[in-house]
């Protein structure tokens, strides 16, 4: 495969399960991110890794959890989420983590919390 | 503090004309500005980025975006729309206060592109 997948593309959970998404990068980037895109509203950054070093939380309730095990993969736990978290989650990864660096997303995964 | 207005949240044109979407921008810094697309049902795919240097920026599938520094804008561009080029579109600029690749995207401009 090339590029960003992501994987499940659609989940739906109650607000008492546990999940992950998953995210695998196959451009040899060091940089992973992972977005939110809620309807009528400008994606949002959650986190950023950086050669596996978690670089930028940007106020993530903690009912979301990120791990990055190497520079290709890259999960989302959940657990007792809300249903405002209902939302298409993004994954995405850059060469770099500087600025200027375009970043490839993959499809996402597109969670409804019941 | 960066961030990104598409004044359109819909722009519609007949196919084989000319399209612009709209794009404008705040940063602190150097600008370094992006248009994305989104098809239904995908991620976003990058279409061109300005980093520096010449103010008209060539992409992918024919687009291309003229930087205007005094008017702080980045408008998205193609000289003869095709109907497969309906999709979401997304201005982005990057930035943060450490120097780091965040993005921070407008709320989209969906281009409807009419036979």
């Amino acid at each position: 495969e090339t590029g960003v997948t992501q994987t499940p593309r659609h989940l739906v959970m109650g607000m008492t399960n546990k999940k992950s998404l998953k995210c695998e990068q196959h451009l040899g980037h060091n940089a992973m991110y992972w977005y939110k895109q809620s309807a009528k509203k400008p994606l949002e950054l959650m986190f950023v890794y950086n050669f596996k070093e978690q670089t930028e939380n940007n106020s993530v309730p903690s009912r979301f959890s990120p791990e990055c095990p190497n520079s290709s993969h890259l999960f989302l736990h959940l657990h007792t989420l809300q249903p405002e978290d209902s939302a298409l989650y993004l994954c995405a990864s850059s060469q770099d983590q500087r600025e200027g660096y375009e970043q490839y997303f993959g499809p996402g995964t597109r969670l409804t919390v019941t | 503090a960066q961030s990104v207005a598409q004044p359109e949240d819909q722009v519609n044109v007949a196919e084989g004309n000319p399209l612009t979407v709209k794009c404008t921008y705040s940063v602190s810094g150097n600008p370094y500005l992006f248009w994305y697309v989104q098809y239904p049902n995908r991620g976003l795919q990058f279409l061109l980025k300005y980093i520096t240097g010449d103010n008209l920026v060539k992409g992918s599938y024919g687009f291309e975006a003229e930087f205007n520094k005094s008017q702080t804008s980045f408008h998205l561009k193609k000289p003869s729309a095709l109907v497969s080029d309906s999709a979401l579109y997304f201005c982005a600029v990057s930035g943060s206060q450490t120097g780091a690749n965040n993005l921070f995207f407008g709320t989209g401009t969906r281009l409807t592109v009419i036979p």
